[in-house]
């Protein structure tokens, strides 16, 4: 089956600007998480979707947000970039919420802020 | 504050060896622990789960030791081989934070032919 898709693979915005990042889970994962990965903090919790709802929130600046789709699809939306969020933001799914095989990882997003 | 840490940040095995990556942390109230494994340019892939109500878990040449008392956990890899050369991340969970893994800043693992 498809796994974890990311679009775009790459992306370069100019600080000050907005961007969409898109996830398109695992077919029946209904559970879609997002995670920063900077090589100073390593990978880092922005939020957790399920079946359309937040149900968990990182500690990073209402700039970043997201929503999830009766789909499960799910983007994350970053306002007024900065340089600090550069980074490859990685978008995870999984059919149960904890404690199992997989949450699966997407091949994530780099993104450059210049 | 970080709640899981990986304190090598690089460990070079000779190919055939043990592998052992190490990691600890801080909460106890974390009740699932995961190794994951990435290569450049991928997304992490997971490797093997444990429980916190075990203390070892195996699946192939992978184990994971889990002890509660020192708050440690352990990932041996046995034979290493060249392709296990990646970066290895630990991670961490509770029910609580249902979707929310608790990663390690990752171990770079370099298995030489």
């Amino acid at each position: 089956k498809a796994g974890v898709t990311q679009t775009p693979r790459y992306l370069i915005k100019t600080r000050g600007q907005q961007v969409t990042l898109s996830c398109s889970p695992i077919s029946g994962h209904r559970s879609v998480s997002w995670y920063q990965q900077t090589p100073g903090q390593g990978l880092q919790f922005l939020f957790e979707y399920f079946s359309e709802t937040q149900r968990n929130k990182g500690n990073f600046p209402g700039r970043f947000s997201g929503r999830q789709f009766s789909n499960s699809r799910s983007e994350m939306n970053v306002s007024t970039l900065e340089l600090g969020d550069s980074a490859l933001y990685l978008c995870a799914s999984s059919s149960l919420g904890v404690g199992f095989s997989g949450y699966t990882f997407g091949s994530g997003t780099r993104l450059t802020v210049v | 504050d970080q709640q899981v840490k990986q304190n090598s940040p690089s460990l070079s095995v000779q190919e055939g060896r043990i592998s052992i990556l190490n990691c600890d942390y801080t909460n106890s109230m974390f009740d699932y622990f995961l190794w994951y494994k990435k290569y450049p340019a991928e997304g992490p892939t997971f490797l093997i789960s444990i429980s916190s109500i075990k203390d070892k878990n195996e699946d192939g040449r992978f184990t994971v030791f889990l002890n509660k008392s020192a708050k440690h956990l352990s990932l041996h890899i046995v034979p290493s081989q060249p392709g296990d050369s990646a970066v290895y991340f630990c991670a961490a969970n509770y029910g609580g934070s249902q979707g929310n893994l608790i990663f390690g800043k990752g171990t770079k693992l370099s298995v030489k032919p």
